[in-house]
């Protein structure tokens, strides 16, 4: 299965400013998703990251505040904009398998504190 | 939406004693997936479920795909130290290829093993 680099594992960030996450697979994968998962809960989508085309957000995820960019078939990216301590949670990226048999792989994570 | 009910929330057993959880849905899915999470980790795949009825084990796990596509559960025999963390369910509306459907997460299971 893919092996995802995510960068950076953690960051403590003023509110208002903006933290772009970087998520790099180790080969070409057509579905990269966003995920963030807040204290003690479960994994949430975000959206979906397709190559060549923008992103497809989830219900109570806009673009002005998680702006997307995914440049080729092993690399995204995620900015969280503008942010407010409500924004503190983990971020993760994961891709979809590219073969029969295999679940989605996850990083392992970007935990984001906003003070 | 879906929303998947995963239980218990949380389990506090002793080394050796073996381990139950499930999952259960509004509506179906066509693939079952059973994750676990490490503090500071993303979730890795523990199993994968593709058929209804299905019953796969993998080393002490051993994970079922209901008949009616809106439930699993997941065993773990024998349990030691290192099971200690979060598992969650996952359902998935398309299964296998380079087809994809978004995962839907349950609230996970966190488990604590006494040595």
């Amino acid at each position: 299965s893919a092996v995802i680099s995510q960068k950076p594992s953690r960051d403590i960030c003023q509110r208002g400013t903006s933290l772009t996450i970087q998520c790099q697979v180790d080969s070409q994968v057509t579905m990269m998703f966003w995920y963030r998962q807040q204290p003690g809960q479960s994994l949430t989508l975000i959206a979906t990251a397709n190559q060549g085309s923008e992103a497809t957000y989830e219900s109570g995820f806009v673009i002005d505040k998680f702006p997307i960019s995914r440049p080729n078939l092993t690399f995204s990216t995620l900015t969280v904009s503008n942010m407010s301590p409500e924004d503190s949670s983990i971020y993760l990226c994961s891709v979809a398998p590219g073969q029969l048999d295999y679940g989605y792989t996850f990083g392992s994570g970007t935990r984001l504190t906003v003070v | 939406g879906q929303q998947l009910n995963q239980s218990p929330q949380s389990m506090f057993i002793q080394e050796g004693e073996d381990v139950s959880m499930n999952c259960t849905s509004s509506s179906i899915f066509n693939t079952w997936l059973w994750y676990k999470q490490d503090p500071g980790e993303g979730p890795v795949l523990l199993i994968a479920l593709y058929k209804a009825g299905e019953l796969t084990s993998n080393g002490r796990l051993t994970a079922q795909f209901g008949i009616t596509r809106k439930d699993s559960f997941l065993n773990i025999s024998a349990s030691i130290p290192s099971d200690v963390g979060i598992y969650f369910c996952a359902g998935q509306l398309y299964a296998g290829g380079t087809s994809y459907g978004k995962l839907t997460f349950g609230q996970g299971t966190i488990l604590t093993v006494h040595p």
